[in-house]
């Protein structure tokens, strides 16, 4: 199975601010999944964009994919304090999921 | 309320004793796996299951135990407790293995083995 390592470690910005979070991974996959974890928490799946597929929007998120790279970003527009998490990607081929270390997003108001 | 159901949220284990942890989904998923989290490590896959009486080691399995016998339940056993497993447990399910579809997690048990 895929591994998924997210860069930076930690971010953090204000309210309104756009966040961005990348994700790069070694192998060829199928798929690649973004998760948020709230603290202590279960993760939460947030989107997956294919293989063929360059982005995916879904409400303020926007998650990019170049597989020639083998890395992806997901950017978060006007950011909430709500949004404060850590996010986790997955990248997948024919198996289980594995999960990185995260990015630790803190918005402050 | 669907979803995966893990009890029980909290436990304290003394070195040596048993206990299993419980998960429960009920939207009749295939795939359903046991997650643990330690700071600084990410999640690290314990044991997962394709389906009733099917269940495969993951990257972490020794000292846990697992069965499958109906789709929804997925029990983690732990056989005799020690301090390095102080974590949190995750169990996640899927309808496939494959990731074709985003996993759907419990609200996690926190365990502490002192």
């Amino acid at each position: 199975s895929q591994q998924g390592e997210e860069d930076p470690q930690a971010l953090s910005i204000q309210e309104g601010e756009n966040a961005t979070m990348n994700c790069s991974y070694k192998t060829s996959i199928n798929n690649l999944q973004w998760y948020r974890q709230n603290s202590g928490r279960g993760l939460v799946h947030l989107i997956l964009i294919r293989s063929n597929e360059r982005e995916k929007h879904s409400g303020r998120l926007r998650v990019t994919l170049d597989t020639s790279k083998k890395s992806s970003s997901l950017l978060i527009t006007a950011s909430r304090a709500a949004d404060t998490a850590s996010y986790f990607c997955a990248p997948s081929g024919y198996s289980t999921l594995t999960f990185g270390k995260g990015t630790m997003l803190l918005v402050s108001p | 309320n669907a979803g995966v159901t893990q009890t029980p949220k909290f436990q304290v284990l003394k070195t040596g004793q048993s206990m299993t942890l419980q998960c429960a989904q009920d939207m009749n998923h295939e795939y359903m796996s046991w997650y643990r989290q330690d700071p600084g490590m990410g999640l690290r896959l314990i044991h997962y299951s394709v389906g009733a009486g099917i269940t495969d080691q993951g990257e972490v399995p020794n000292g846990y135990n697992v069965s499958r016998s109906t789709t929804e339940d997925f029990p983690l056993r732990l056989l005799s407790a020690a301090p390095s497993q102080t974590s949190v447990y995750f169990c996640a399910s899927s309808p496939t293995l494959t990731g074709n579809y985003g996993y759907t997690f419990g609200s996690g048990t926190r365990l502490t083995v002192v």
